[in-house]
């Protein structure tokens, strides 16, 4: 079955610091990867997205992630945080049909 | 501006009482989908619409309806709601099926928040 979790709910960096957040999927067959952002009370938005074309994948306000399938993972890194980085980010997945199937979030908190 | 709509953003109802909860797009977009977000569940998709009159159940389209008579509207009917169904509710919507080429990402109103009583 297809799946994705995200580890860890809540993450904590100080401002400059690296900010990982951890993805892992399940999928019989190859995956189409996405990050989104949420910001508070807003919808959310695409950061970046994996299509098989490059592993290494970057994205808006200098958040990257990395495709790993021996690992089964697509964590987003970003080299030093920013307080306008606080938010929540999502992890999806989509492998053919009409479903995009999303992780249960990790929410981002940065400490000045 | 190229943008996915939503209204209402707040929404606070009795249980029972139907109610619509309206989504338009303004970018031609072909697919159409609602999903439900729920602490540590993160976002469960309810219907989903491939093109005008085409649509199909999610994850979670018990309780909920939902009809495409437009390309660009797509609402989601709660016909009697209940309080397991408050949540904050997105639409989204793609060019075409979501990871097919650059033109497929989900674009995502700002959402509604419901509460059943």
């Amino acid at each position: 079955a297809q799946s994705v979790t995200q580890l860890g709910s809540h993450v904590s960096v100080s401002e400059g610091a690296l900010v990982l957040l951890r993805c892992n999927y399940s999928s019989s067959v190859p995956p189409y990867l996405f990050w989104y952002v949420q910001y508070p009370n807003q919808g959310l938005q695409l950061l970046l997205k994996y299509t098989s074309a490059a592993t290494l994948v970057k994205g808006i306000n200098g958040f990257e992630a990395e495709f790993k399938k021996s690992e089964t993972s697509f964590h987003l890194t970003k080299p030093s945080a920013h307080m306008s980085d606080a938010a929540e980010y999502f992890c999806a997945l989509y492998t053919g049909g009409f479903k995009t199937i999303f992780g249960a979030g990790t929410r981002l908190f940065v400490k000045a | 501006e190229a943008q996915v709509t939503q209204n209402p953003r707040y929404l606070i109802t009795v249980t029972g009482k139907k109610l619509t909860v309206t989504c338009s797009q303004n970018m031609n977009h072909e697919y159409m989908s609602w999903y439900r977000q729920d602490p540590g569940l993160g976002l469960r998709q309810i219907y989903y619409s491939m093109n005008v009159e085409v649509t199909d159940k999610g994850d979670v389209p018990e309780g909920y309806k939902v009809s495409r008579k437009e390309k660009r509207n797509f609402p989601l009917i709660l016909e009697s709601p209940s309080p397991n169904q408050t949540s904050l509710y997105f639409c989204a919507s793609s060019f075409r099926n979501p990871g097919q080429g650059n033109n497929s990402p989900l674009h995502f109103g700002n959402g509604t928040r419901l509460t059943v009583t």
